[in-house]
């Protein structure tokens, strides 16, 4: 079964408008990674949020982790059409070695 | 540049054949993973390797076996090919569980 759930499923806005996506999680994890993938391509990682951190922030990504209500949020600010693409949260489980994805959120920006 | 290859990025196979995905990561990492993708499902993990001749099984490991007889090669196997079997594969490899994952441009399987 997958441990990460993205909501929403698909999301749709304009250039310079922020999106943000949303994940839930199962069990207890030591850290949680956020990764895009462009139509039928592999995956890019874009972030690592640890399970001892609230916030993380790289250029226009904005992650936040709330391990009391298990969920992650990835916020992109000033969406540009290139950010289309389909986002992904990974957890790994704290025992064991395996990275578990979510369902996705597909994002279209439109210019 | 790291770098993850898989040796396909489509393939079309007939039901029942044995089909080899192979993967080659030039890292040195410890850990490698097998996925496959398909719409609406995101990425379910079929096996994974945290060394060498070791693996573990996915959530979905039925109808797969992997192979990792060297560091840098990890192996996917689909013992008898079925049409429920066409899919996207994606290969990652990662130093650790608390490192990033590299993925390969995937395999685009076709069983016919």
């Amino acid at each position: 079964s997958q441990q990460g759930e993205e909501d929403p499923q698909a999301l749709s806005i304009q250039e310079g408008e922020n999106a943000t996506m949303n994940c839930s999680y199962k069990t207890s994890i030591n850290n949680l990674q956020w990764y895009r993938q462009n139509s039928g391509r592999g995956l890019v990682h874009l972030i690592l949020i640890r399970s001892n951190e609230r916030e993380k922030h790289s250029g226009r990504l904005r992650v936040t982790l709330d391990t009391s209500k298990k969920s992650s949020s990835l916020l992109i600010t000033a969406s540009r059409a290139a950010d289309t693409a389909s986002y992904f949260c990974a957890t790994d489980m704290e025992y064991g070695n395996k990275l578990v994805f979510g369902a996705g959120t597909i994002l279209r920006v439109k210019s | 540049d790291v770098k993850v290859t898989q040796s396909s990025r489509y393939l079309v196979k007939r039901t029942g054949e044995k089909v080899f995905l192979e993967c080659v990561q030039d890292m040195d990492h410890e850990n490698m993973f097998w996925y496959r993708q398909d719409p609406g499902l995101g990425l379910r993990l079929i096996y994974f390797s945290y060394d060498v001749k070791m693996k573990e099984k996915g959530d979905i490991p039925e109808g797969y076996s992997v192979s990792r007889e060297k560091k840098e090669r990890f192996s996917l196997i689909l013992e008898s090919a079925s049409t429920n079997q066409t899919s996207m594969y994606l290969c990652a490899s990662s130093l650790s569980m608390t490192y990033e994952a590299f993925f390969g441009q995937g395999t685009r399987l076709t069983v016919v």
